[in-house]
């Protein structure tokens, strides 16, 4: 059983699309998080969510915006793409409850 | 917020040596410590942890003791195989009410045989 997945595995795309990145995790969980991790391995968190709050780290272009069907789910939407976009992309989930948190395998974005 | 401060990589040793990667952090109030592991291609699991001072986690081999006086997280196994090769990351959380995952910059092991 898969806790934390992610689809796709890999995204090759053009700049200037827009792509989506979906999350799901099937451990009842209550907060999801995104994050992205560059080349050098360097993972910065982008967004953590749970039904009441939406924590965005400052730093993040608003052209990615996340978007939560359901507390299962944590889909990534990204538009007007650019090449510095191009990493690794995990999503994550946590009970509010506890710091601990589960990672999906990651989504590889590339940009060309 | 929180900082981590971890040993610069990459490490490189040979099989069954004794692996240390040192990780310290500033945190206000008392956070939780935790090891994760990254494989090659996968994400991230997690490998240890604890959540009070002198704790210490373990798994696999690898222990990690919290050092509340000298806020550090070292990593340590007495000896390493070809398969602990891959990058780790040491992460404090925040406090409670609002949880979030500091990571260093994680390091680089490759254990040769």
């Amino acid at each position: 059983d898969t806790a934390v997945s992610q689809t796709p595995k890999y995204l090759v795309t053009q700049m200037g699309n827009d792509k989506s990145i979906k999350c799901e995790q099937n451990l009842g969980h209550d907060t999801m998080y995104w994050y992205k991790q560059d080349s050098k391995k360097f993972l910065k968190i982008m967004f953590s969510y749970n039904n009441k709050e939406l924590i965005i780290n400052e730093t993040v272009p608003n052209r990615f915006s996340p978007k939560s069907p359901d507390k299962a789910h944590l889909n990534l939407h990204i538009n007007s793409l650019e090449l510095g976009d191009s990493a690794v992309y995990f999503c994550a989930s946590s009970q509010m409850t506890s710091p601990e948190q589960f990672f999906g395998p990651g989504t590889r974005l590339t940009v060309l | 917020g929180n900082s981590v401060t971890q040993m610069e990589g990459p490490v490189t040793l040979s099989e069954e040596a004794f692996l240390t990667i040192n990780c310290t952090y500033t945190a206000t109030g008392y956070p939780s410590l935790f090891w994760y592991v990254q494989y090659p291609g996968e994400g991230l699991q997690l490998l240890l942890k604890a959540t009070k001072a002198d704790d210490k986690g373990s798994n696999k081999g690898f222990e990690a003791t919290y050092r509340k006086e000298t806020t550090s997280f070292h990593l340590e196994k007495g000896s390493v195989q070809v398969s602990d090769s891959a990058v780790y990351f040491c992460a404090p959380s925040s406090g409670a009410g609002s949880y979030q995952l500091t990571f260093g910059k994680g390091t680089k092991l490759s254990v040769i045989p």
